[in-house]
């Protein structure tokens, strides 16, 4: 079973506005890291939040992880049409071996 | 360029028929991994590597056999193919899963096993 889960599966706003997508996780977890993807294409890393942290901010985006809730958002600022993508959400979970588990997404568009 | 290589980008197999798909990198990553991506699920783990010569399961290994003779190349093997196996299918690979800058990824091979 998926590690994370997203929230909304699918997201639409106007440009200008904020976007807020939300995933939640099942067991422990060492880092949670959010990635974008273009349709069709492969996957981009945005940012990383460690397991100790509670909110990161690169840009435009700004990261909060809730370790009790299980828990984290992903906040766009002023979006624009560029930032229409699908939004992963991934954990990665330090067991004998390291994985990384993705969650199915969210689908933003941002209408111009 | 620096990076994850895939290849082929498409490929069309019949049921039964055996191929592999290729991922090269030039990074000097010690972890890759092999996704697919189906509508609505997301990307779902099928193996992974810590490093040459150790591989493991993830989430859906059920007929794909991987193999880590080197650094650069982790090659995903169907061993016969079947419908469910039509998917697009990502390579990673990075330093570490908790170093910043996190995986980097191919640009996919589309698959489509009919």
């Amino acid at each position: 079973s998926q590690q994370g889960e997203e929230d909304p599966q699918a997201l639409s706003i106007q440009e200008g506005e904020n976007a807020t997508m939300n995933c939640s996780y099942k067991t422990s977890i060492n880092n949670l890291q959010w990635y974008r993807q273009n349709s069709g294409r492969g996957l981009v890393h945005l940012i990383l939040i460690r397991s100790n942290e509670r909110e990161k901010h690169s840009g435009r985006l700004r990261v909060t992880l809730d370790t009790s809730k299980k828990s984290s958002s992903l906040l766009i600022t002023a979006s624009r049409a560029a930032d229409t993508a699908s939004y992963f959400c991934a954990t990665y979970l330090k067991t004998s071996y390291d994985k990384v588990i993705f969650g199915p997404g969210t689908s933003l568009s941002v209408i111009p | 360029n620096a990076g994850v290589t895939q290849t082929p980008k498409f490929q069309v197999l019949k049921t039964g028929q055996s191929m592999t798909l290729q991922c090269a990198q030039d990074m000097n990553h010690e972890y890759m991994s092999w996704y697919r991506q189906d509508p609505g699920m997301g990307l779902r783990l099928i193996h992974y590597s810590v490093g040459a010569g150790i591989t493991d399961q993830g989430e859906v290994p059920n007929g794909y056999n991987v193999s880590r003779s080197t650094t650069e190349d982790f090659p995903l093997r169907l061993l016969s193919a079947a419908p469910s196996q039509t998917s697009v299918y990502f390579c990673a690979s990075s330093y570490h899963p908790d170093r910043a800058d996190g995986y980097t990824f191919g640009s996919g091979t589309r698959l489509t096993v009919v």
